[in-house]
């Protein structure tokens, strides 16, 4: 197995809504990140998990929540999300958090926020 | 703070020519990825450069990396339609391992 898998594809929620997004590999990485990317924007790093341990948060909004439950699961729990939300949530693994093989991108959730 | 500019941002060019995508950054490193990704679509890993001189070749793509003038290469050589994507550029912090810069994309367009 070779992928990282993400769920759902689509999710439209609404401002008062809380929902998850699923990502989960079974490559045996040990690095988990999370990115957001807009519309003809390039990916932006959101949270980097090490050894299931949060490593790196560049200062995202706390109505963001990750959490990675075990070495192949990573999830991200969003609570009162805002319209500008809406965009393409890209889940990767490495094998380590210095990726000698290079960062493995799941499929994305596109996310529309109403 | 680690920037990463690409260019040219857009590329129109005809089936068959060649041409190069350009990538500087701005502090040292000796990591850089090369990705695609298709309107739509996730990102699709083309490849991993981790030394200064290091070249790789899948195809019609070639890549390179100068870690002394900070700046990696993505040639093209004899472009076809399947080519017509969205190419990145990223960039590894050398002390903050996991944490990739984005160039901002270079959208190429083949034509025939």
């Amino acid at each position: 197995d070779t992928e990282v898998t993400q769920t759902p594809k689509h999710l439209v929620m609404g401002m008062t809504n809380k929902k998850s997004l699923k990502c989960e590999q079974h490559m045996g990485h040990r690095a988990m990140y999370w990115y957001k990317q807009k519309a003809k924007k390039p990916p932006e790093l959101m949270f980097v998990y090490s050894y299931e341990k949060l490593s790196i948060n560049e200062s995202v909004p706390s109505r963001f929540s990750p959490e990675c439950p075990n070495s192949s699961l990573l999830n991200l729990h969003l609570h009162a999300l805002q319209p500008e939300d809406s965009a393409l949530y890209l889940c990767a693994s490495s094998q380590e958090v210095i990726p000698y093989y290079g960062y493995t991108f799941g499929s994305g959730t596109r996310l529309t926020v109403v | 703070e680690l920037k990463v500019e690409q260019n040219p941002l857009f590329l129109s060019m005809q089936e068959g020519k060649n041409y190069t995508i350009y990538c500087n950054y701005s502090t040292t490193s000796d990591r850089l990825y090369w990705y695609r990704q298709d309107p739509g679509k996730s990102l699709e890993s083309l490849f991993v450069l981790l030394s200064n001189g290091a070249v790789k070749q899948e195809g019609r793509l070639m890549a390179s990396l100068d870690t002394k003038a900070r700046l990696s290469t993505l040639h093209i050589t004899a472009a076809v339609h399947d080519l017509s994507a969205t190419y990145f550029c990223a960039v590894d912090l050398v002390e903050a391992t996991g944490k990739s810069t984005f160039g901002d994309g270079t959208t190429l367009t083949v034509k025939p």
